[in-house]
């Protein structure tokens, strides 16, 4: 099956500070890839698409300037938290879709805190 | 605009009982998908199963089935001979053809006991 890996799977860093997630696809290659962020308790929320070689596309409400996305490659998507604050803590995952499939297949997340 | 309701936050079942899980949607595309993924505790999320709109005939993954009702727009997950494995959180999904966004229902949060 489709594998998709997420590193760090769990960060802790100062309120100010940037922090940076990797994603990536490890058995097959992702033009698509798809960032969401996950309140306790609650469902996943979309934060942006990532396609290969272009910028990404945020979703409304996401700041793109805090939320750095590059897929500079088939198999690697990052998300950059630009100078964290509390209220960033928050669990992200990110997914890829298989190519000429519909089927997206999901990270293991990260746990980001700020202190 | 799309919509995808689950509206049992909670259910629990005894082991090796079947359950079945509701899911309904709402959508003015023809040509669409349906997931059911599965979020264990460890917040993994994976597939459990797919259904192609166009396909009459429900998907099913070994104790995995769904029961998909087209013109109902409903999309039950029904779980036979549950484990304690399958303790997790469930969420129905919509991705319609031609775009690339899930469109992820609340959730139900199911508990098998032992």
């Amino acid at each position: 099956g489709a594998v998709v890996s997420q590193h760090p799977s769990r960060v802790i860093c100062k309120s100010g500070t940037s922090v940076k997630i990797e994603c990536r696809s490890l058995d097959f290659q992702a033009t698509t890839m798809f960032w969401y962020r996950q309140f306790p308790k609650q469902s996943l929320m979309l934060m942006a698409t990532s396609n290969e070689g272009s910028k990404a596309t945020y979703e409304q409400g996401v700041e793109k300037d805090k939320f750095l996305i590059n897929h500079a490659s088939l198999t690697l998507s990052t998300l950059t938290v630009t100078s964290a604050h509390p209220e960033d803590s928050s669990f992200y995952i990110c997914s890829a879709r298989v190519p000429r499939s519909e089927t997206q297949y999901f990270g293991p997340g990260t746990r980001l805190l700020v202190l | 605009a799309q919509t995808v309701t689950q509206s049992q936050p909670e259910m629990s079942v005894q082991e090796a009982e079947t359950v079945t899980l509701s899911c309904t949607y709402d959508t003015s595309e023809n040509n669409y998908y349906l997931f059911w993924y599965k979020q264990p505790p460890s917040r993994q999320m994976i597939l459990v199963i797919r259904q192609e709109a166009y396909k009459q005939q429900n998907a099913t993954e070994n104790r995995f089935s769904v029961n998909f009702q087209k013109a109902a727009k409903s999309f039950s997950l029904k779980i036979s001979d549950s484990q304690l494995g399958d303790t997790a959180m469930y969420f129905c999904a919509l991705l319609y053809f031609g775009n690339e966004k899930l469109t992820f229902g609340t959730g139900t949060r199911l508990t098998i006991i032992p």
